[in-house]
């Protein structure tokens, strides 16, 4: 089964510093992932997917097959992106149980 | 248009009581999923459904839980005999297509056992 870990449960940054949220995961296959991102009192949401190598809200995400790492990095964290953050891999057939990682926390403080 | 909708948003039951939690998947999209996000316990896969397949039942933690799907669309999660460790969020989404994709989500039924 795919899975993915999130070994950091929260992150607390000052407003204007790097944030870097850790995701590895263990993969038979192209790997493809994604990471969602839950604000206060708003519904998961897709933040970005690998594939599209975009930058959303600042954002991005290198897939490392060497380190088998997806790590989620915004060089200025800014208060607005306080929220939940989960990495995850892609839907599959049915057979294979789906897993988000444990998801973490970022607290942007002023 | 619209997105996924979860319905009720809260539900206060009393513990050996039976739920229903209802997800109205959007219009066109083949593949749902049940989720249960706890404090503390991150997002737990639950249950999904795609098209006619058999559905991948293998996150449900007990016989007390149980999944439908009618038509192709609206689903039913059903808890019976509730215990206070069912109180959590249960979150429904829903996907284009079983393979890869982004998933939607709904606003989630916060459920409380008392």
């Amino acid at each position: 089964a795919q899975r993915v870990t999130q070994p950091e449960k929260l992150l607390s940054v000052f407003k204007g510093a790097p944030v870097e949220l850790k995701c590895n995961y263990s993969y038979s296959g192209s790997p493809e992932l994604f990471w969602y991102v839950q604000y206060s009192r708003q519904r998961l949401q897709l933040l970005l997917r690998h594939i599209s190598r975009e930058s959303i809200k600042g954002f991005t995400a290198d897939l490392n097959k060497g380190e088998t790492s997806f790590h989620l990095k915004k060089p200025f964290a800014q208060e607005e992106d306080s929220a939940m953050y989960y990495c995850a891999p892609p839907v599959k057939a049915a057979g294979n149980k789906l897993t988000f990682g444990g998801g973490t926390r970022v607290l942007v403080k002023p | 248009g619209a997105g996924v909708s979860q319905s009720p948003s809260n539900k206060v039951t009393e513990k050996g009581k039976d739920v229903e939690l209802r997800c109205d998947p959007i219009s066109g999209h083949t593949a749902l999923y049940w989720y249960r996000q706890s404090l503390g316990q991150g997002l737990e896969f639950l249950i999904y459904f795609q098209g006619n397949s058999a559905p991948d039942k293998s996150g449900l933690p007990s016989d007390r839980f149980s999944a439908e799907r009618t038509g192709g669309s609206v689903s039913t999660l059903t808890i019976q005999r509730t215990q206070q460790e069912d109180s959590a969020v249960y979150l429904c989404a829903s996907s284009l297509g079983g393979q890869g994709g982004e998933q939607y989500f709904g606003p989630g039924t916060r459920l409380t056992v008392t």
